[in-house]
């Protein structure tokens, strides 16, 4: 089975740009996260979702970041205006239902200049 | 303060020995997860576990929810054990997000 897939790997965006990440969960997953890593933050939750609805929004991210989920097997996290404080790692996981292991992607390493 | 409390937050090791990581909750964890980040950045797991322990290989971990804390013992260190190990908590009625601590960055030297 495939695991967590995410593309890009990696993205450079100037200041004031509109970036989409993409994310594929595990086949058969029903809930999907996604998560920021940055050294001095650690990992922060994002958004989350179950059986495709938005069930967490991030509170302090909400502005302008935005994490659709278009299909059962296909999420897209969009943050426009991008800024240099966005540069961090963002990762998506998926969980087959709730309270189950997670299982997370490889990542996409944000750079904004 | 930290939900999720790891120590320490980081070891050095020779390889061979032995060595236990430990995660302390400040919050009613239900579930327990541990983590390996490599240093290619990806997080591999290790346990998802209820209170309990489970042992694979030369990794044991034990979720203790009564005294809020889990362990990580890794037994005969050996290289490929470096990186940066997370622990995380689920918690009952919280949609199943997890609550991560800081990390514990371990270095297994020859």
């Amino acid at each position: 089975d495939a695991g967590v897939t995410q593309t890009p790997r990696h993205e450079v965006a100037e200041k004031g740009q509109t970036i989409i990440l993409k994310c594929e969960p595990v086949s058969g997953h029903n809930d999907l996260f996604w998560y920021r890593q940055t050294k001095i933050q650690g990992l922060e939750l994002l958004s989350y979702f179950r059986s495709k609805s938005l069930m967490e929004d991030g509170g302090a991210f909400k502005d302008r970041f935005k994490a659709e989920m278009l299909n059962s097997s296909f999420s897209t996290l969009k943050i426009q205006p991008t800024e240099p404080k966005d540069s961090a790692v963002y990762l998506c996981a998926s969980s087959r239902d709730n309270y189950a292991e997670q299982f997370f992607g490889p990542g996409t390493r944000l750079t904004v200049l | 303060g930290d939900k999720v409390k790891q120590s320490p937050s980081a070891l050095s090791l020779q390889e061979g020995t032995n060595s236990a990581l430990r995660c302390n909750f400040s919050i009613a964890a239900t579930t327990v997860q541990w983590f390996l980040q490599n240093p290619r950045g990806s997080l591999i797991n290790l346990f998802y576990l209820v209170p309990g322990t489970k042992e694979n290989g030369r990794l044991k971990s034990t979720f203790n929810s009564k005294e809020s804390y889990s362990t990580l013992h890794i037994r005969d260190a050996q290289l490929e054990d470096s990186g940066t190990y997370f622990c995380a908590a689920g918690i009952s009625g919280s949609f199943n997000k997890l609550t991560f601590g800081a990390g514990t960055r371990l270095a297994v030297c020859p």
